[in-house]
């Protein structure tokens, strides 16, 4: 199985911050990686996939990039509505895997 | 658009087995020629992959459950369901039923089903 750790498992941050999550895959998986969002309590969101496609009505804010085994998802001004935890997701191989999460928190 | 609702018992007893429904409205299973899928999450935990079904019932399924697992399709109740077997307390989780959209992204989710395994 590919095994996707994330960076770091949680940051607190303010309104208005720069955020970067990183994302490392054990094995190359090309551009084979989606990014969710999730809050407490819902289903996770689609917010990235192809690597760095904004999936429609995602804010422009978020932003992805990478390819192979490193990936970043930023967020240029975080909101007070981007307090969440952040998952990314490879769907280069079976089993599909998922990162850890990164949690999202208020400074 | 299209929505998720998943459905089944939200308590199950140990050895028994787990059995969800998805039901999709706003649209046929059938059309746009996507795959549906299957996550569990236990409380305060991360993502799991379970597996994906295709129109046809071509399925993938993550090894780690493959045993246990079975993931079919009623294209004419416009469902899809899951079904885990010899169930455990490993396996209480919340159950999330999702589209595979463009580049294998799940797009579209439902909004979750609890289940406890006790006795």
């Amino acid at each position: 199985d590919i095994q996707l750790t994330q960076s770091p498992s949680f940051l607190s941050a303010s309104v208005g911050d720069r955020v970067t999550i990183t994302c490392r895959a054990s094995q190359g998986i090309s551009s084979y990686l989606v990014w969710y969002q999730q809050k407490p309590g819902r289903a996770p969101r689609l917010l990235i996939y192809a690597a760095s496609t904004l999936q429609t009505g995602v804010p422009s804010r978020f932003s992805g990039s990478g390819s192979g085994t490193e990936f970043t998802l930023t967020i240029s001004s975080l909101q007070p509505e981007d307090f969440a935890t952040y998952y990314c997701q490879q769907v280069n191989s079976y089993p599909r895997t998922f990162g850890q999460g990164t949690k999202v928190d208020i400074k | 658009q299209v929505q998720l609702q998943e459905s089944g018992p939200g308590l199950v007893k140990p050895s028994q087995t787990l059995s969800l429904t998805c039901s999709v409205s706003g649209g046929s299973i059938t059309t746009g020629g996507y795959y549906w899928s299957w996550v569990r999450q236990p409380a305060g935990k991360g993502l799991e992959w379970i597996g994906r079904i295709y129109t046809s019932g071509g399925t993938n399924y993550n090894p780690s459950l493959k045993s246990r697992l079975t993931i079919s399709i009623d294209t004419s109740k416009n469902q899809f369901s899951l079904t885990l077997s010899s169930v455990t307390a490993a396996d209480t989780a919340v159950y999330y039923c999702a589209r595979v959209g463009s580049w294998f992204g799940l797009d579209v989710w439902g909004q979750g089903a609890t289940v406890i395994v006790s006795s």
